[in-house]
């Protein structure tokens, strides 16, 4: 099992281009998340799912969309990038076992 | 609603001495907790979870963790520090929410390792 996959690890953006950040798992969770991490505010959530069809507001949820169209897949999606979005993304699946996080993503807005 | 709050944001020890990392839940539920690491430039490890079975749970590098139900704590120990311990710390809660399920991290705790 790969686990969580996401992509790329580094993206550098211009103030106002749009980009796509993939998260794929192959667990089978129904629940999937993204988080973005700044220095001394730990994760934060931006959006999170609990099944195909379905996404809700995390925590930080402005500038961002996601769909789920699918219970393998979650992608983020900045539509017109600002340099507050400059930080670490980081996509995870959960069960109420335990969080599976990909790699991470850092996310650089000039 | 769920919340985590990790009462010390930094924490600094000697090598050798003991290690605590508190962290103070609230939940509706039964929850489901955990504590992860992340080493610097590094993605995110689970050390430990408490999944509503023994209280004192043991986890990896030696760290172990103990649910209070009564005290809505489940602090992070280590008998005696490392070098290699020094890293930042989530406390995190897994619950049930409308819809399905909510993990919530707490903000993080800094462990410095003192040679």
């Amino acid at each position: 099992n790969a686990g969580v996959t996401q992509t790329p690890k580094f993206q550098v953006l211009k103030t106002g281009q749009s980009m796509t950040l993939q998260c794929a798992q192959d667990m089978n969770h129904e629940y999937m998340s993204w988080y973005r991490q700044d220095p001394g505010m730990g994760l934060r959530l931006i959006h999170y799912s609990v099944g195909a069809g379905i996404t809700d507001q995390g925590e930080v949820p402005n500038g961002y969309n996601v769909s789920r169209s699918t219970t393998e897949d979650f992608p983020l999606r900045l539509l017109s990038a600002a340099p507050s979005q400059t930080s670490v993304y980081f996509c995870a699946s959960s069960t109420s076992r335990g969080t599976f996080f990909g790699q991470g993503t850092r996310l650089t807005v000039v | 609603a769920q919340s985590v709050t990790q009462l010390d944001s930094h924490v600094s020890v000697s090598e050798g001495t003991p290690v605590l990392l508190r962290c103070n839940y609230s939940s509706s539920y039964s929850p489901s907790l955990f504590w992860y690491v992340q080493h610097p430039n590094k993605g995110l490890q689970l050390l430990l979870k408490y999944t509503s079975a023994a209280t004192l749970v043991k986890g990896i590098n030696g760290f172990e963790a103990e649910f209070k139900k009564s005290e809505t704590s489940f602090h992070l120990t280590k008998p005696s520090a490392h070098m290699s311990d020094a890293a930042e710390y989530f406390c995190v809660v897994s619950d049930r929410d409308t819809g399905g399920f909510k993990t919530i991290f707490g903000a993080g705790t800094r462990l410095f390792v003192k040679a």
